[in-house]
């Protein structure tokens, strides 16, 4: 059974801080997601990290692929409270069509 | 920006009862899913379905769940005779590439008293 392990799972600092957010797993990923959801809305997509190794950058965001293709990290830069919210990684393993979801982290920025 | 149109946004219904959930995926988009979340669970996959059939389901989605594309817009979720257990949040999701990005709809809540 392929898991997907996020840390930490709740997080609060204030603005203007770094943080790190991980996606952890023992198995292959053909690419992994990740997704911001706010309180009763669906999860929205950031982004796909399909290449081992890769780093996309969305604004103050930083996403990163393992070279193994077996984990993934966020990384936000001087954090505001707009990124307040639950970010969930994703990934597709063995299957084209399901994704298997990491549990969250929830990230609560203090103005 | 095009978006997953899901409806109702919540619905309640007693034990037993066949419920309808209904999505809207996005038009160009080939690949439909519904997933659910248990309130503070993680997120599960139901059912996957491409090319006017079912792809891939889980185990969760047994006898009493189905799927139909009744039309080219809409994609619905049926729940036969609901339990306790069915209530949760319910996202229909649509992509152009399979499981490589989705665009959520913003759930249904389901509530079974």
């Amino acid at each position: 059974t392929q898991l997907l392990e996020q840390s930490p799972q709740f997080l609060s600092i204030q603005e203007g801080e770094n943080l790190t957010v991980y996606c952890n797993s023992s198995s292959v990923f053909s690419s992994l997601q990740w997704y911001r959801q706010e309180p009763g809305e669906g999860p929205v997509l950031l982004v796909t990290v399909v290449t081992g190794g890769e780093v996309k950058k969305l604004k103050r965001l930083t996403f990163q692929f393992g070279d193994a293709r077996k984990d993934s990290s966020l990384h936000i830069t001087a954090a505001q409270p707009g990124d307040t919210g639950l970010y969930l990684c994703a990934g597709n393993g063995d299957s084209n069509y399901q994704l298997i979801w990491g549990a969250g982290t929830k990230l609560i920025i203090k103005p | 920006e095009p978006e997953v149109t899901q409806t109702p946004s919540h619905q309640v219904t007693q034990m037993g009862q066949e419920v309808i959930l209904r999505c809207v995926p996005i038009s160009n988009h080939l690949y439909f899913y519904w997933y659910r979340q248990i309130l503070g669970q993680k997120v599960e996959f139901l059912v996957s379905f491409y090319n006017n059939e079912i792809s891939e389901k889980s185990e969760i989605f047994d006898d009493q769940f189905s799927v139909e594309r009744p039309d080219g817009s809409n994609f619905t979720l049926k729940i036969r005779s609901t339990k306790l257990e069915d209530s949760a949040m319910y996202f229909c999701a649509s992509s152009e590439q399979g499981a490589y990005g989705y665009t959520f709809g913003s759930g249904t809540r389901l509530t079974v008293v």
